[in-house]
C-alpha cells in the first residue's frame, strides 16, 4: 500500500471549514484513498473514500487532484465534536475485507 | 444493532502471562480484523479472520493468535506477555467481500506490568 504523508496537528475555529491535507505521491492507479478518524478513547470510524472523483457524503467531502497525488478532507461546518485523530489510507481494493494501513494521522483540534 | 463489542474494557497482566480478547462483530458481519494500537500511534494491522480461518496476517509473531467462531465472533490470544505488548486492541467488523467500511469497536486496553 502507498505511503501517506499528513500534518501532525492543526486547529480550525468552530463553524469554519476545517481542510486536511493528504499526500499520497506513489499512489497506483488501483489504488483507494480512505479517511477514518478516531475521537479520544473510540475506535477508529471510517469517513469516506474516493478513486479519482470527489465525493461527498454526510460527513464530508473528498477531494482528490487529477494526478492523484494528493487529497483534501474537508469538514464543511467544523464542530466541536469533530476534534480527533484523522487517518488518510491508501490501499487497494475498496472491499472492507483488505487490510488498513494507518499512519500517525492528523491531530484536529477544532477551537471554540 | 450494538455495532461491535468488544470485552473486557481494561486488563491488567504481569509479564510472561497470557490473555484472551473477545469481540463480536456486528450484526451481518463475517468478517473479523484485530488491531494493536500502542500510546501515540496508529492503529497496526494484526490479522483478520472470515469463515473461521485466518485470511490476512500482518507482521506480528507467533505468540499472538486468533480463533473466529461460527457466529462470527472472534477471540484474540496473545501469549508470554511482554511489557510492549500494553496497548489499545481494537476489533473490526466488515462486510465479507461487499462491504467496503470496517466498523471498529471500543477496544481493550491492556497493561503488560
Amino acid at each position: 500500500d502507498a505511503k501517506t504523508t499528513q500534518p501532525t496537528s492543526m486547529d480550525c475555529a468552530e463553524g469554519r471549514a476545517a481542510n486536511l491535507p493528504c499526500n499520497h505521491s506513489t499512489i497506483s492507479g488501483n489504488e483507494y484513498v480512505y479517511w477514518y478518524r478516531q475521537i479520544h478513547s473510540q475506535g477508529p470510524q471510517y469517513i469516506i473514500h474516493g478513486l479519482k472523483n470527489n465525493e461527498t457524503n454526510e460527513m464530508a467531502s473528498l477531494i482528490i487532484t487529477e494526478d492523484r497525488k494528493s487529497s483534501t478532507l474537508i469538514l464543511p461546518h467544523a464542530t466541536l465534536r469533530d476534534t480527533a485523530v484523522y487517518y488518510c489510507i491508501v490501499r487497494v481494493g475498496v472491499f472492507g475485507n483488505e487490510k488498513l494501513t494507518f499512519g500517525t494521522g492528523t491531530r484536529l483540534t477544532i477551537i471554540p | 444493532d450494538a455495532g461491535v463489542t468488544q470485552s473486557p474494557t481494561h486488563l491488567i497482566k504481569t509479564r510472561g502471562q497470557q490473555v484472551t480478547l473477545r469481540c463480536s462483530p456486528k450484526s451481518g458481519h463475517d468478517t473479523v480484523s484485530w488491531y494493536q494500537q500502542a500510546l501515540g500511534q496508529g492503529p497496526q494491522f494484526i490479522f483478520q479472520y472470515y469463515e473461521e480461518e485466518e485470511r490476512q496476517r500482518g507482521n506480528f509473531p507467533d505468540r499472538f493468535s486468533g480463533h473466529q467462531f461460527p457466529n462470527y465472533s472472534s477471540e484474540l490470544n496473545v501469549n508470554a506477555l511482554l511489557l510492549g505488548d500494553s496497548a489499545l486492541y481494537l476489533c473490526a467488523s466488515t462486510e465479507g467481500t461487499s462491504g467496503y467500511e470496517q466498523y471498529f469497536g471500543p477496544g481493550t486496553r491492556l497493561t503488560v506490568t
